[in-house]
């Protein structure tokens, strides 16, 4: 797989339950960051977690890293229609100051209410 | 809260001509990039611009393409000669020192 793809392409789930969505990377990474899209609009930054942490919180949202599986899960529980957009996983290299970011393919989550 | 921005919104150019698109990444922030996303694409980057010059770029970001920080605020990406396929969503976006990288609202581009 690329760097930084998530699975599962799409997911439909009910309002009020979790949702959880995964990304793979191959490279060594000095940090994984979240966003989410809704349908034509903007990249919103929902959260960062480093390469020496393992997990992070923010309100509904928790994001764990295991570098050494190269992977990162985003978890949003008690899901809301308005969690409806695509989710990407973004990573930025270890070798660039720069910290450039290089985007999978997104996960589309609907949330049906 | 601050907020990168990007002017227009949407801009509709014909084939061959050069194109601005502009952005004012946030205040205190160091780092300024450029993405651009094709239609149903991934997001993809561009540039990198750090102390007045270009710190990384792609392969796409080509001779046609250049960036500019022509004062304390305003970042530019100009195209020098659209193609078609360059229509597409340019994202601007910078980042500070904690590496968090945030994102303009895009501009559309259509190249006709």
């Amino acid at each position: 797989s690329q760097q930084g793809e998530e699975d599962p392409q799409a997911l439909s789930i009910q309002e009020g339950e979790n949702a959880t969505m995964n990304c793979s990377y191959k490279t060594s990474i000095n940090n994984l960051q979240w966003y989410r899209q809704n349908s034509g609009r903007g990249l919103v930054h929902l959260i960062l977690i480093r390469s020496n942490e393992r997990e992070k919180h923010s309100g509904r949202l928790r994001v764990t890293l295991d570098t050494s599986k190269k992977s990162s899960s985003l978890l949003i529980t008690a899901s809301r229609a308005a969690d409806t957009a695509s989710y990407f996983c973004a990573t930025a290299p270890v070798w660039s100051s720069a910290r450039q970011l290089t985007f999978g393919s997104g996960t589309q989550l609907t949330v049906l209410p | 809260e601050p907020e990168v921005t990007q002017t227009p919104s949407h801009q509709v150019t014909q084939m061959g001509q050069e194109v601005i698109l502009r952005c004012v990444p946030i205040s205190n922030h160091l780092y300024f990039y450029w993405y651009r996303q094709i239609l149903g694409q991934k997001v993809e980057f561009l540039v990198s611009f750090y102390n007045n010059e270009i710190s990384e770029k792609s392969e796409i970001f080509d001779d046609q393409f250049s960036v500019e920080r022509p004062d304390g605020s305003n970042f530019t990406l100009k195209i020098r000669s659209t193609k078609l396929e360059d229509s597409a969503m340019y994202f601007c976006a910078s980042t500070g020192r904690n590496n968090e990288q945030f994102f303009g609202p895009g501009t559309r581009l259509t190249v006709l």
